[in-house]
């Protein structure tokens, strides 16, 4: 099976900063990754993934880092927005099994 | 497209009554998924479908039913529902390997 931790349950930044929400796996044979934004009251929502064969992808303010050797995975949102302000959820899949997802981290972002 | 679409919003059931949570999805996707949320925790996976006719147990199935006679619906039946069932529940469905979620259906059992 798999698990998935996050380091944090919550992160408060200032607008403007740089958040870096991060997130651990456990099944080394994980090939994908993703992350959700969960707004209060709302289902998750897609923010980006990433598959095991590359080590960062990036969207738009948002980049996904992996680090494979460790089990580590990381998102940074670049230029934090008080709209920023949600439960980020990472999730991780091995093979043809179906997404584990971790508890979430917080994200707080103040004026 | 309305996407993935749940109903009721809300719910507070007695202990032992039933209910069908509903969820629908116009996307023609083959793959959906069930899961429920406790407060402060990730998402569990319930049930799981992979098309029509076909159904498998996620994580933590046990006082849950599904059925998946069309693409399109996925319900998910609570038998005699207990206090542990209180929980928001969310339906998804998947698009090659992105996950589409519903709005959620909060459940009480009291």
């Amino acid at each position: 099976g798999e698990s998935v931790g996050l380091h944090l349950p919550t992160l408060s930044v200032q607008e403007g900063d740089n958040s870096i929400i991060n997130c651990a796996y456990s099944n080394s044979a994980s090939d994908y990754f993703i992350w959700y934004k969960q707004e209060s009251g709302k289902g998750p929502q897609f923010i980006i993934d990433i598959r095991s064969n590359m080590d960062k992808r990036q969207g738009q303010r948002v980049t996904v880092l992996l680090n494979k050797t460790v089990k580590h995975l990381s998102l940074q949102i670049a230029a934090t927005q008080p709209g920023d302000s949600a439960v980020y959820f990472c999730a991780a899949r091995p093979g043809y099994s179906t997404l584990t997802f971790g508890k979430g981290t917080m994200l707080l972002v103040s004026p | 497209n309305a996407g993935v679409t749940q109903t009721p919003k809300f719910r507070i059931l007695k202990i032992g009554q039933s209910m069908t949570l509903q969820c629908t999805q116009d996307m023609n996707h083959n793959y959906m998924y069930w899961y429920r949320q406790d407060p402060g925790m990730g998402l569990k996976l319930i049930y799981y479908s992979v098309g029509a006719g076909i159904t498998d147990k996620g994580e933590v199935p046990n006082g849950y039913n599904v059925s998946r006679s069309t693409t399109e619906d996925f319900p998910l039946r609570l038998e005699l529902a207990a206090p542990s069932q209180t929980s928001v529940y969310f339906c998804a469905s998947q698009a090659s390997y992105e996950q589409y979620f519903g709005p959620g259906t909060r459940l009480t059992v009291t």
